[in-house]
């Protein structure tokens, strides 16, 4: 069965800092992998994917993610973190292939929390 | 705005109670998510539609719980007789092929 894991419940780092917000995977095959990224009490907003091509995949608020196959890892990054930046991110997995249900697999979420 | 919308953001009800939410997918996305998430965890799948089609039903979707899509639009899901344990964030989510989904804001449902 697919599954991700994020080993850290929460992530502190100084504005301005870079930041790094851990995932590993476990898959069967080809892995789709997302992070998106919560506010509270609201949905889930995505960041990026990656699902083929070159292993450093870019997103939306200066993210970005680094695939890396030998250590089944897929960390979040960003060169300097913002105090807005503090929010739950979720590392997540596609179940299935072309033609099943592709639900997504999701991590228990690490809390970033980003000082002044 | 052309985001997922989802109806009511939050619901208070009483133990027993039935109580339905609403899910408007983004226009022309043919597939449709449910997950609930409660404090501290991850979303988790609920069911899925393909169009009008309802595909997929995980385990968590006990028989107090129905959804349907009529149309292969909007989307329903019902809980009847609602338990403190359905206290919960269900999520509603679209997406137009296979890598990925938008979510909506939610609906936080509390059971008093």
């Amino acid at each position: 069965a697919q599954s991700v894991a994020q080993p850290e419940d929460q992530v502190n780092v100084a504005e301005g800092n870079p930041l790094t917000v851990k995932c590993t995977y476990s898959v069967s095959g080809n892995p789709y992998l997302f992070w998106y990224v919560q506010y509270p009490n609201r949905g889930l907003q995505f960041l990026l994917k990656y699902i083929t091509g070159d292993n450093l995949v870019k997103g939306s608020y200066g993210f970005e993610a680094e695939f890396n196959k030998s250590q089944t890892s897929f960390h979040l990054k960003k060169p300097s973190a913002l105090v807005s930046d503090s929010a739950l991110y979720f590392c997540a997995v596609r179940d299935g292939y072309g033609g099943a249900t592709n639900k997504l697999i999701f991590g228990t979420g690490t809390l970033l929390a980003v000082q002044p | 705005d052309t985001g997922v919308s989802q109806n009511p953001r939050h619901k208070i009800t009483k133990r027993g109670q039935n109580v339905t939410f609403r899910c408007d997918p983004i226009s022309e996305h043919n597939r449709l998510y449910w997950y609930r998430q409660t404090l501290g965890q991850g979303p988790e799948f609920l069911t899925y539609f393909q169009n009008e089609a309802q595909l997929e039903k995980s385990r968590l979707l006990s028989d107090r719980f129905s959804a349907e899509r009529p149309k292969g639009s909007f989307s329903t899901l019902e809980i009847q007789r609602t338990e403190q344990g359905d206290s919960a964030m269900y999520l509603c989510a679209s997406s137009p092929g296979a890598a990925g989904a938008f979510f909506g804001q939610g609906t936080r449902l509390t059971v008093v």
